[in-house]
């Protein structure tokens, strides 16, 4: 059982590069989400989506774009990568209500 | 403001001793609970969880919690620590209404000492 994957885990990027964080669950999970780490801060969600075609903002969204075109996936996409942006990123998913949450391995982003 | 609090960024603890993890949170309503644990470099992992009902919820690996709501409290205990418990421990906090969202604490890191 794959659970939830991301792909990639590791990724340096320049000030200003775009790239696409891509999440896919297997579990037929209406919920998904995205979350960064940072130390000392626990998990901070960016965007989360209810259902397929639906997408809504989190706690700092700011830079941040997302789709979810399919149920199984969930994408989350930086226009203009900033130094700030340099962080773990975590996916998730889960049933409505009281579902625990399902983590990816993360995504370990860097920008320079 | 909605939050969760974990007072302690490190908890050592001798292996074989009891060991307590501290949340406290500030949520409206009746909120559900949850302990997630992080190893190295991977996800987190769902512990336990409360929803309603009895107050100590028992989850994975020998770990039980909690709840005291006249505290706002969902403290994290086990009664015989092991080294492979060493890990980062987050507590979350679902309101009731929110639906989706969860918030975390910073988290709290577990050192067991053989």
């Amino acid at each position: 059982n794959a659970g939830v994957t991301q792909t990639p885990k590791f990724r340096v990027l320049k000030t200003g590069q775009s790239m696409t964080l891509l999440c896919a669950q297997d579990m037929n999970h209406e919920y998904m989400y995205w979350y960064r780490q940072d130390p000392g801060m626990g998990l901070r969600l960016i965007h989360y989506s209810v259902g397929e075609g639906t997408t809504a903002k989190g706690e700092v969204p700011d830079g941040y774009n997302v789709s979810r075109l399919k149920k199984q996936n969930f994408l989350l996409g930086l226009e203009s990568a900033a130094p700030s942006q340099t962080s773990v990123y975590f996916c998730a998913s889960s049933y409505p209500g009281t579902g625990d949450a399902f983590f990816g391995q993360g995504t370990r982003l860097t920008v320079v | 403001a909605q939050s969760v609090a974990q007072p302690e960024d490190q908890v050592n603890v001798a292996e074989g001793n009891p060991l307590t993890v501290k949340c406290t949170y500030s949520v409206s309503g009746n909120p559900y609970l949850f302990w997630y644990v992080q190893y190295p470099n991977r996800g987190l992992q769902f512990l336990l969880k409360y929803i309603t009902g009895d107050n100590l919820v028992k989850g994975s690996y020998g770990f039980e919690a909690e709840f005291n709501k006249s505290q706002t409290s969902f403290h994290l205990k086990k009664p015989s620590a092991l080294v492979s418990d060493s890990a980062l421990y987050f507590c979350a906090v679902r309101p009731y209404t929110g639906g989706f969202k969860t918030i975390f604490g910073a988290g709290t890191r577990l050192f067991v000492k053989a």
